[in-house]
């Protein structure tokens, strides 16, 4: 069967620090992941996406590495501050591929806390 | 304007009573899902609706049924609740076969006493 899953369910971090969050996955088939944050009493919510023909993605302080030799996943958050305390989570579907599973499929989630 | 709204928000009742919850998206995606996430907050989909036809149906009990009346809503209805029913529900939508994300409503927190 498919599964995602995190390495470390809670991380706690110093304002300024850098956040690494952990992801691996067991889908081969999957060609593209996404990472949400879920803030308490929320929906999550899109941070960064991935295709598996890529390897690093930037965003504005966020940056994901995608491992597929050892179906690896990471998020790393530049400079965390207390916004970011929240719930991440880590994403895979084929969807990509004609005839793949379109299905998302979540992993348990690790709950980040920014200490100020 | 919500993007994904879902109502209600909260829903507290007892066993053996049938619920629905509502959800709308106005972003004129094609698809839309329920997600159903448990205390440890693992997400896990229920159903896929894509242009109101039923596209994945997870091994959830026949006692939830989802009607998508047009694709800009899908509602889930739950018969017969049971404790164990006791989660928060995501809405959600997405585009172009999810790529791109899925835009999640707020979640209905259903509470079976």
């Amino acid at each position: 069967g498919e599964s995602v899953g995190l390495h470390l369910p809670t991380l706690s971090v110093q304002e300024g620090d850098n956040s690494i969050i952990n992801c691996a996955y067991s889908n081969s088939a999957s060609d593209y992941f996404i990472w949400y944050k879920q803030e308490s009493g929320k929906g999550p919510q899109f941070i960064i996406d991935i295709r598996s023909n890529m390897d690093k993605r930037q965003g504005q302080r966020v940056t994901v590495l995608l491992n597929k030799t050892v179906k690896h996943l990471s998020l790393q958050i530049a400079a965390t501050q207390p916004g970011d305390s929240a719930v991440y989570f880590c994403a895979e579907t084929g969807g990509l591929t004609q005839g793949g599973s379109e299905k998302l499929v979540f992993g348990k989630g690790t709950k980040l806390t920014v200490n100020p | 304007d919500t993007a994904v709204s879902q109502t209600p928000k909260y829903l507290v009742t007892q066993m053996g009573n049938d619920k629905s919850i509502k959800c709308e998206q106005n972003l004129g995606h094609d698809t839309m899902y329920w997600y159903k996430q448990d205390s440890k907050k693992f997400l896990k989909i229920m159903f896929s609706y894509n242009n109101k036809e039923l596209i994945i149906n997870e091994t959830v009990p026949n006692r939830f049924s989802p009607k998508s009346p047009d694709k800009a809503h899908l509602n889930l209805h739950i018969n017969s609740l049971e404790l164990g029913d006791s989660a928060v529900y995501f809405c959600a939508s997405s585009q172009d076969r999810g790529i791109g994300g899925y835009t999640f409503g707020s979640g209905t927190r259903l509470t079976v006493v």
